[in-house]
């Protein structure tokens, strides 16, 4: 099962900072917060990880509490093609690489005109 | 980031008959590989999680004999869906890890008639 909670649904204008929030109150100390999206029809697409500090790339930036029970994915500016279903997956670090990613049920995104 | 491919992209088969979906990592290689299933308006569902040279570790409920996946290098896997239905109609998404990373295909519809 998901360890993660997440809004069915949100709305965003275009042009504004789309807040995605997640929960993820039993996350283990070893656990990664993973933001994945997945565009109609598409697989999913990677965006971001972290453990405890906030992270950005050119993607989106994460910020995870400081009792890392929650987090924000942030899209500073939306468009059009940000509408999607984004999945917030906790994951431990696994170097042997056979952890698995559980998906949750996702928020879908939709960013308006 | 890194490139995961399927084929086919889509496939349409008649009862009875078998499917095999193939999936690459096109500039990296992976050790594991995993095979999702998604139904319309569903999040992914995770069917098994291979490793290269060894059996496939299927998820509970997911018939090891009607899902055959092979990982024969560490590039490829695959799927055969034997003796399909209509009810095994579906969105497969393989993955890949590699760079310590998890990388998705585009996805497979299979639509049994």
């Amino acid at each position: 099962d998901a360890k993660t909670t997440q809004p069915p649904s949100m709305d965003c204008a275009e042009g504004r900072a789309a807040n995605l929030p997640c929960n993820h109150s039993t996350i283990s100390g070893n656990e990664y917060v993973y933001w994945y999206r997945q565009i109609h029809s598409q697989g999913p697409q990677y965006i971001i990880h972290g453990l405890k500090n906030n992270e950005t790339n050119e993607m989106a930036s994460l910020i995870i509490t400081e009792d890392r029970k929650s987090s924000t994915l942030i899209l500073p500016h939306a468009t059009l093609r940000d509408t999607a279903v984004y999945y917030c997956i906790v994951r431990a670090a696994d170097p042997g690489g056979s952890e698995k990613l559980v998906f949750g049920k996702g928020t879908k995104l939709t960013v308006n005109p | 980031g890194a490139v995961v491919s399927q084929h086919p992209s889509w496939v349409i088969c008649k009862s009875g008959t078998s499917v095999k979906i193939e999936c690459r990592s096109l500039d990296f290689q992976a050790t594991t590989m995993f095979w999702y299933r998604q139904f319309p308006k569903q999040s992914l569902m995770l069917m098994a999680t291979s490793n290269e040279g060894s059996k496939a570790t299927y998820e509970q409920g997911v018939e090891k004999d009607k899902f055959l996946i092979n990982h024969a290098s560490l590039t490829l896997s695959t799927l055969t869906v034997t003796s399909a239905h209509p009810e095994d109609s579906s969105f497969y998404i393989c993955s890949a890890r590699g760079n310590d990373e998890q990388y998705f295909g585009p996805g497979t519809r299979l639509t049994v008639t």
